[in-house]
């Protein structure tokens, strides 16, 4: 039961344009959700999170976004850059037996010239 | 670099053997995570450990175990080996005793693979 899901396998965006990952959840017990960034042969890195009494949170070129009703997040990198090629996780805790990190499968960003 | 560090980078073995993963946690970092990433799969949480003990457990194998030491290194057993077994193993640490609002940190990683 995959309980975060991020169904877009790959993103190819120009450098200089935004770039929108998107994650969807499903336990309703999240409430704490991340971005983790990931280069090969290296561990992935976090890189944003936001509470679920938050609606956004901003942290330079990125930014998180939570729909709570639609059980939806996303990441906005604006402007997008090479150094942004990497693959992005979606992550989610909460209470009780929601308090494990639960992560999405990723999203591989490349970001072309 | 993370502060995290993990031994081996790679391990190659055959079925039905046992290895054991090493990780070294940031410094001042009590908890320790455990995860699996297989091909093209999220990264599954394992277990966790907070300053010695046993805090979380997650859908670990019952032919793996783990274990925390006093100066707070943790290794992962992996015994009894299946083909399916072959994956990244990830540790992670974190200065409190929960996923929530503790900023993670994570290791290179171990590729394991069981030929």
């Amino acid at each position: 039961d995959q309980q975060v899901k991020q169904n877009s396998p790959s993103l190819s965006v120009q450098e200089g344009r935004i770039s929108i990952l998107n994650c969807d959840y499903t336990n309703s017990m999240f409430d704490y959700f991340l971005w983790y960034k990931k280069y090969p042969a290296e561990g992935p890195t976090f890189l944003i999170s936001i509470s679920s009494i938050k609606d956004k949170n901003e942290d330079g070129r990125f930014t998180v976004f939570l729909n709570k009703s639609a059980k939806h997040l996303s990441l906005h990198i604006v402007p997008s850059q090479p150094g942004d090629s990497a693959v992005y996780f979606c992550a989610a805790s909460g209470t009780g037996t929601a308090s494990k990190l639960t992560f999405g499968t990723g999203t591989r960003l490349q970001v072309t010239l | 670099d993370s502060g995290v560090t993990q031994t081996p980078k790679h391990l190659i073995t055959a079925t039905g053997q046992r290895v054991t993963l090493r990780c070294s946690p940031r410094s001042g970092d009590l908890s320790v995570y455990w995860y699996q990433q297989s091909l093209d799969q999220g990264l599954q949480f394992l277990i966790q450990y907070y300053n010695g003990e046993e805090r979380a457990k997650g859908n670990i194998l019952e032919r793996f175990s783990a274990q925390q030491f006093p100066d707070l290194h943790s290794e992962l057993n992996l015994s009894s080996l299946e083909l399916g077994d072959s994956a990244l193993y990830f540790c992670a640490s974190s200065v409190g005793g929960g996923p929530r609002y503790n900023e993670q940190f994570f290791g290179p990683g171990t590729r394991l693979t069981v030929l």
